[in-house]
């Protein structure tokens, strides 16, 4: 089956830096995906890690070390906005040709003045 | 500029009721989803579809059933609904690939 931990909350003061870590467990790895979710609406993608590394768009970086079964999202310049909860989930292949979600429980981001 | 529908938005059901949540997408997906989602669970998959007429289950599959006649439509069925089944529900399309779009939601009360 398909795991994965991280933080269930986390607080950050506005213009500071905040680092959501996940780790995982799972067959078929493909990469890691991170997506945001506002209360009340519904969840928008981040960003997509198939490779080890940092992929940075705009002020959200995504960074992913298969070795480790670990990635993590950074956010910068945090902004009341961000107020929010980061779901990390993995993309993994599950037979038959075809591929799934499967996401953390999640973390709620609250970003204090 | 559609993207993923559901609908509908809202519903109340009574214990043993059945009902149909339909998602609609219009950007040539292969891949749909359903999720559910839970207070402190994340998104929990139900099933998803790889392509037309295909279907398979995903983690919590059961008192649920799906189809998938067109490629553009997604159909979440629940014959007899209990209490247990009072979730907001979420459908999501993709290219085969982590990038998931999702709908704006459906929430399901069952009483």
């Amino acid at each position: 089956g398909q795991s994965l931990e991280q933080p269930s909350e986390v607080t950050a003061v506005e213009g500071a830096i905040v680092q959501i870590n996940c780790t995982y467990q799972t067959s078929g790895f493909y990469g890691l995906s991170w997506y945001q979710q506002h209360d009340g609406g519904a969840p928008t993608f981040l960003s997509y890690n198939a490779l080890d590394g940092l992929e940075e768009t705009g002020r959200f970086s995504s960074f992913l070390s298969r070795s480790d079964s670990y990635g993590y999202l950074l956010l910068q310049e945090l902004q009341m906005k961000d107020s929010a909860s980061y779901f990390c989930a993995v993309f993994s292949y599950s037979g038959a040709g075809s591929y799934q979600l499967t996401f953390g429980k999640g973390t709620k981001l609250s970003v204090i003045p | 500029n559609a993207g993923v529908t559901q609908t509908p938005k809202f519903r109340v059901l009574k214990t043993g009721q059945s009902m149909t949540l339909l998602c609609a997408q219009d950007m040539n997906h292969e891949y749909m989803y359903w999720y559910r989602q839970d207070p402190g669970m994340g998104l929990r998959l139900i099933h998803y579809s790889v392509g037309e007429g295909t279907t398979a289950k995903g983690e919590v599959p059961d008192g649920y059933n799906v189809s998938r006649l067109k490629k553009q439509n997604f159909l979440l069925g629940l014959e007899s609904a209990a209490p247990s089944q009072t979730s907001v529900y979420f459908c999501a399309s993709s290219w085969g690939t982590g990038e998931l779009f999702f709908g704006e939601g459906s929430r399901l009360t069952v009483l």
